[in-house]
């Protein structure tokens, strides 16, 4: 069966430090993948997505960029976190391709002070 | 402006009740999908519509899109419990598939 992981689960970062979050689909392969954030106010804003190694699309003009280095693996990051940055990431991946049937990872929640 | 409008933003509800979530898009859509998240987890699929006028129902949900494909709503009935949580609609626009555009959600509260 197909699995989805994120870590870490909670990350408490001051502004302009570092970030990096992984996400990990196990049981399949080539998925199209996703990066969602969720600030407050609960709705969902797509970051970027990626349908194969190495390539990258980004929705949003943003502080962060993702990268994709194997076909499971899919990574946020910034180089300086802003406030602005504060949210709730959410990793997914399509289970039938071409559609809006996602399964998403556990999250991960970011705190930039 | 919110291109996926979503109501009532919050809902509390006694046990055994049934209630109806309403999500409405400006422009049709080629799909919505309905998702259930508990705070501080990931969203879980619920379901997926893509024809208007379609309906479709798991255990006590019911999900329908209207015929324009423009309105969804979603019927819980004789809520329990275990229903609790932030549902959110998230729409396909443009037919590409998992670039999900999601209302605000609308968080439910089943009293014992």
């Amino acid at each position: 069966s197909q699995t989805i992981h994120q870590w870490p689960a909670t990350l408490v970062q001051p502004v302009g430090s570092p970030l990096s979050l992984e996400c990990t689909v196990e049981g399949t392969s080539n998925p199209n993948l996703y990066w969602y954030r969720q600030a407050a106010g609960r709705g969902l804003q797509l970051l970027f997505y990626s349908v194969g190694i190495g390539q990258i699309s980004s929705e949003v003009p943003q502080n962060l960029s993702a990268s994709r280095p194997q076909d499971r693996q899919f990574i946020l990051s910034s180089k300086k976190l802003l406030l602005s940055d504060s949210g709730f990431y959410l990793c997914a991946w399509n289970k039938i391709p071409n559609t809006g049937e996602l399964f998403f990872g556990e999250g991960s929640r970011l705190t930039v002070l | 402006s919110q291109e996926l409008e979503q109501s009532p933003q919050s809902l509390i509800v006694q046990e055994g009740k049934n209630l109806t979530i309403n999500c409405t898009s400006s422009k049709t859509l080629y799909g919505l999908y309905w998702y259930k998240q508990k705070y501080g987890e990931g969203l879980i699929f619920l379901m997926m519509l893509q024809k208007g006028g379609e309906e479709k129902s798991h255990e006590k949900i019911t999900a329908k899109l209207d015929e324009k494909k423009q309105q969804s709503s979603l019927h819980i009935t004789a809520s329990q419990p275990s229903h609790a949580g932030i549902y959110l609609c998230g729409a396909d626009k443009y037919n590409q598939g998992g670039k999900l555009i999601f209302g605000q959600g609308t968080e439910l509260s089943v009293k014992p």
